[in-house]
């Protein structure tokens, strides 16, 4: 059963700062690895997909890694800013086990102006 | 292009009532998940389904939960007998494909049991 991680479970920041979030999964025979983030009340906006063959994908100032072999993914944030505040949600979709996607608990993010 | 809707936004039920959670994939998506999210807990996946179909109900606890996908209308979440073990956010996702690459997500229902 793939269970994911992430640590830290809450982070506070002051806006400008760089910052790394990170995901660790039990199962290596996975798919893919997808970033989301979702706002209070909101729903889920993906951030970044990283398929199993790949090392990593950037969108702007998000830079996301993944190390299958060690069962890690890191989603760095540059240059943080107020607007970046939000709950951060690593989802591992398994090879071998259907369509779900396992989600960690999340990062809850506050970048202080 | 109105994304994946969900309604309603908030539903309150008592012990007992039934509860019905909708939602409208994005256009052009033929394939519907859910998922919930408990109080303090990661999202869980329920159900997979396309058009009158139902994929995958891996996570769907067996008894009082039903999901469907007509050939018209909204994707329905069906809960029956609601217990205040039911209160958490509800979340459906739609893709053009199998493949989750195109995961879309609606903002989700919130349905409190008193």
């Amino acid at each position: 059963k793939q269970e994911v991680t992430q640590i830290p479970a809450a982070l506070s920041v002051p806006e400008g700062e760089n910052l790394v979030l990170n995901c660790s999964f039990t199962d290596s025979a996975i798919y893919n690895l997808q970033w989301f983030r979702q706002d209070p009340g909101k729903g889920l906006t993906s951030l970044l997909l990283i398929q199993s063959s790949q090392r990593e994908q950037t969108s702007g100032r998000l830079n996301a890694s993944l190390d299958k072999s060690s069962g890690r993914s890191t989603l760095y944030i540059a240059a943080s800013q107020p607007g970046d505040s939000a709950t951060y949600l690593c989802a591992v979709r398994n090879s071998n086990s259907g369509y779900a996607l396992n989600f960690g608990k999340g990062t809850s993010l506050l970048v202080t102006p | 292009n109105a994304g994946v809707m969900q309604n309603p936004r908030h539903l309150v039920r008592r012990r007992g009532q039934e509860a019905r959670l909708r939602c409208s994939p994005m256009k052009g998506h033929s394939h519907v998940y859910w998922y919930r999210q408990l109080p303090e807990e990661g999202l869980k996946f329920m159900v997979y389904l396309q058009k009158e179909n139902i994929i995958d109900e891996s996570g769907m606890p067996k008894e009082r939960f039903s999901a469907e996908f007509p050939k018209e209308g909204p994707s329905i979440l069906r809960i029956q007998q609601v217990v205040r073990g039911d209160s958490a956010a509800y979340f459906c996702a739609s893709s053009p494909g199998r493949d989750v690459y195109g995961y879309t997500f609606g903002s989700g229902t919130r349905l409190t049991v008193v």
